[in-house]
């Protein structure tokens, strides 16, 4: 069974612009949450979604944005760049009913 | 102060060592998980822990709800145990199956040959 994909792996934007950013689960699995990791302060919660609904939501900015698709893909959004938005955005999914979750590879986001 | 906190922030050790991580954490939780993230940046959950104690090859995890501490173990360590070593617990306050996961700030091993 494949794993979580997330697409792309690398991204450098400049300030100022925006950018989506791209999930998809194991198959089966509907649940998909986002997080941030940087050097200061590590691994944080984005938002989750489970069949297309936006179930919890961390302490982000609301140019923090995401959605799922019908086929539990999901992307994230992120509107008017700054440069500490620089970080690696990883997601994860899980099958319902289960506490473990599956982690992408990540998308490496540097922001200039 | 954290909800999670992690120690030792580093650790070094030598190939054959036993390696010890402790997290503890402030919140009533339902799950701790413990993940591991290889440079490059890809986690892979290594347990997930309600209760008790879990063992998987090299790998043994605890958990005290009481006293709200989690330890994960490595028995007979190995250069490619180099990593960084993350906690995370599911809070207790969310319910409906939410999943927020709160996070230590990761244990950097280096185990050398």
């Amino acid at each position: 069974k494949a794993g979580v994909t997330q697409t792309p792996r690398y991204l450098i934007k400049t300030r100022g612009q925006q950018v989506t950013l791209s999930c998809s689960p194991i198959s089966g699995h509907r649940s998909v949450s986002w997080y941030q990791q940087t050097p200061g302060q590590g691994l944080q919660f984005l938002f989750e979604y489970f069949s297309e609904t936006q179930r919890n939501k961390g302490n982000f900015p609301g140019r923090f944005s995401g959605r799922q698709f019908s086929n539990s893909r999901s992307e994230m959004n992120v509107s008017t760049l700054e440069l500490g938005d620089s970080a690696l955005y990883l997601c994860a999914s899980r099958r319902q009913g289960s506490y473990e979750q599956y982690f992408g590879p990540g998308t490496r986001l540097t922001v200039t | 102060k954290n909800e999670v906190e992690q120690s030792p922030q580093n650790l070094t050790a030598q190939e054959g060592e036993f390696i010890t991580i402790n997290c503890s954490y402030s919140v009533g939780i339902s799950a701790l998980h413990w993940l591991q993230q290889h440079p490059g940046g890809g986690i892979v959950s290594l347990f997930m822990l309600s209760s008790g104690k879990k063992k998987h090859g090299r790998l043994i995890a605890t958990i005290n709800i009481q006293e709200k501490h989690s330890s994960l173990h490595i028995t007979a360590s190995h250069p490619r145990d180099s990593a960084v070593y993350i906690c995370a617990v599911k809070s207790l306050l969310l319910q409906g199956g939410s999943e927020k996961l709160v996070f230590g700030k990761g244990t950097k091993l280096t185990v050398n040959p």
